[in-house]
């Protein structure tokens, strides 16, 4: 079970959006579609912005959106704000009861 | 609301064992709709899973750390428990409890975390 595989960071001005990217196999996000996706800020524990892949949390913001192609899921935040710049992660399952995460991506709002 | 707590030593020697509880307040741990897990994160590193248990009392381990981990669950208390054995500074990090929708809504609350220092 290896870490699903992240870019290290992505940055964009306010406004703008981005996409991070999430890569694993054929024995986690390619057959399950049970991706989600965490923000970390600094000192704070992760909250969930996307689960099931594509689905939403009562709560959070409609410019955090998912989807998955093959094995590579994918989170992009249109209109990004400064409040957006944090940690972001990706989770997937990979069968048998069992959880893999991503290695983590930085955010950096210009 | 729900909360969820974490307790334990905030420092342990290398090569013993590693305990931790985590206190579910707000609601019970018996609901049939939730698992309950451990994720650490080490300094300035990413997010690693542990484990899940069930109420029922079962449990789901990392592959890699497998034959070092145990969960365990106390309906009574309403609380979950990691023992990590044989530390060693790897295993250094900070330790979240969690709880994981059976409606596969993701890890949808967590503890605050504690750090957890293996020294030598």
């Amino acid at each position: 079970q290896s870490a699903l595989t992240q870019p290290a960071s992505v940055s964009g001005s306010p406004g703008q959006s981005i996409t991070i990217s999430c890569t694993g196999t054929s024995s986690d996000v390619g057959t399950y579609n049970l991706v989600s996706w965490y923000q970390q800020h600094p000192g704070k524990a992760p909250e969930v912005m996307i689960y099931e892949g594509t689905k939403r949390p009562s709560g959070v913001s409609n410019r955090f959106s998912g989807s998955k192609s093959g094995n590579t899921a994918s989170l992009t935040i249109s209109g990004l704000q400064a409040e957006d710049e944090a940690d972001y992660y990706c989770c997937s399952y990979a069968g048998r009861g069992t959880w893999v995460f991503g290695g983590g991506t930085k955010l950096t709002v210009l | 609301q729900l909360q969820l707590q974490e307790s334990g030593p905030g420092l342990v020697k290398s090569s013993e064992t590693l305990s931790l509880t985590c206190t579910v307040s707000g609601g019970s741990i018996s609901s049939s709709s939730y698992y309950w897990g451990w994720i650490r994160q080490p300094p300035g590193k990413g997010l690693e899973w542990i484990g899940s248990i069930y109420y029922s009392g079962t449990t789901y381990y990392n592959p890699s750390l497998k034959s070092r981990v145990t969960i365990s669950v106390d309906t009574s208390k309403n609380q979950f428990s990691l023992q990590l054995s044989s530390v060693t500074a790897a295993d250094t990090a900070v330790y979240y409890c969690a709880r994981l929708t059976t409606a596969h809504q993701g890890w949808d609350i967590w503890g605050q975390g504690t750090m957890v220092t293996v020294s030598s």
